[in-house]
């Protein structure tokens, strides 16, 4: 069965980096894209971006635009976000999503990692 | 981008009645719009697609309609097990953009 494991939860100062990983399991890893998702306390979901993994064409949403950059490593069948110049309001649950083919619904999702950002 | 508007904020219904959410783009997206199913402390769940299909897992009560700018999902007779926060998300164009959440509670 299709399966999502996410890193564990991290907590960063405001100006650092994040890294996210999300291993998937349980169908061909380049025949599905990957989105990323976040919800920050008390707020609704928040679309973040996307990877095409078989081309690796990525989109963001312009508000992340500069600061996510999501990748993946092919062989480990793991999809990466990667969140910088963090700022207090980038606490969250970050989920990664795969869609029904390459570009549609987010039809399975991992468990969600949460991210810490505090002085 | 499409700016996806959903009505209610919260919606508070007695066991057994219907809840009817409403969810608005900005912009047509024809069919193209996904609902989930949020509960607290769980992953989202897709629960429709393509606008009116219902997701594996998920009961008859849940239907859901609309095209172009306007979508509408309804459970009918409400069980507790179904509070949750839905959401409606356009894949119609990128970036792509979800609303902001319907809280449905039991009254």
């Amino acid at each position: 069965q299709v399966q999502f494991v996410q890193s564990g939860a991290e907590v960063k100062k405001p100006g650092a980096s994040v890294t996210v990983s999300c291993k998937a399991s349980g169908y061909t890893f380049t025949e599905y894209a990957i989105h990323w998702v976040r919800q920050a306390p008390g707020q609704g979901l928040e679309w973040l971006g996307w990877i095409n993994t078989d081309t690796g064409k990525r989109k963001y949403s312009a508000k992340m635009q500069g600061r996510v950059t999501i990748t993946t490593d092919t062989s480990a069948t793991t999809a990466y976000m990667e969140l910088s110049s963090l700022r207090s309001e980038d606490t969250a649950v970050y989920y990664c999503a795969r869609d029904r083919e390459l570009d549609y619904y987010l039809l399975y999702w991992g468990q969600g990692t949460l991210v810490t950002v505090s002085s | 981008e499409i700016v996806m508007t959903q009505s209610p904020a919260t919606l508070s219904v007695s066991p057994g009645d219907t809840a009817t959410l409403s969810c608005r783009a900005s912009q047509s997206i024809t069919g193209k719009l996904a609902w989930y199913q949020h509960k607290p402390g769980q992953a989202p769940r897709l629960l429709i697609y393509d606008g009116s299909y219902r997701a594996t897992g998920f009961p008859p009560r849940f239907t859901a309609s609309g095209s172009g700018t306007e979508f509408v999902l309804t459970i009918s007779s409400l069980q507790a097990e179904d509070v949750a926060v839905y959401y409606c998300q356009q894949y119609s164009n990128w970036p792509r953009t979800f609303g902001q959440g319907t809280k449905v509670e039991i009254k």
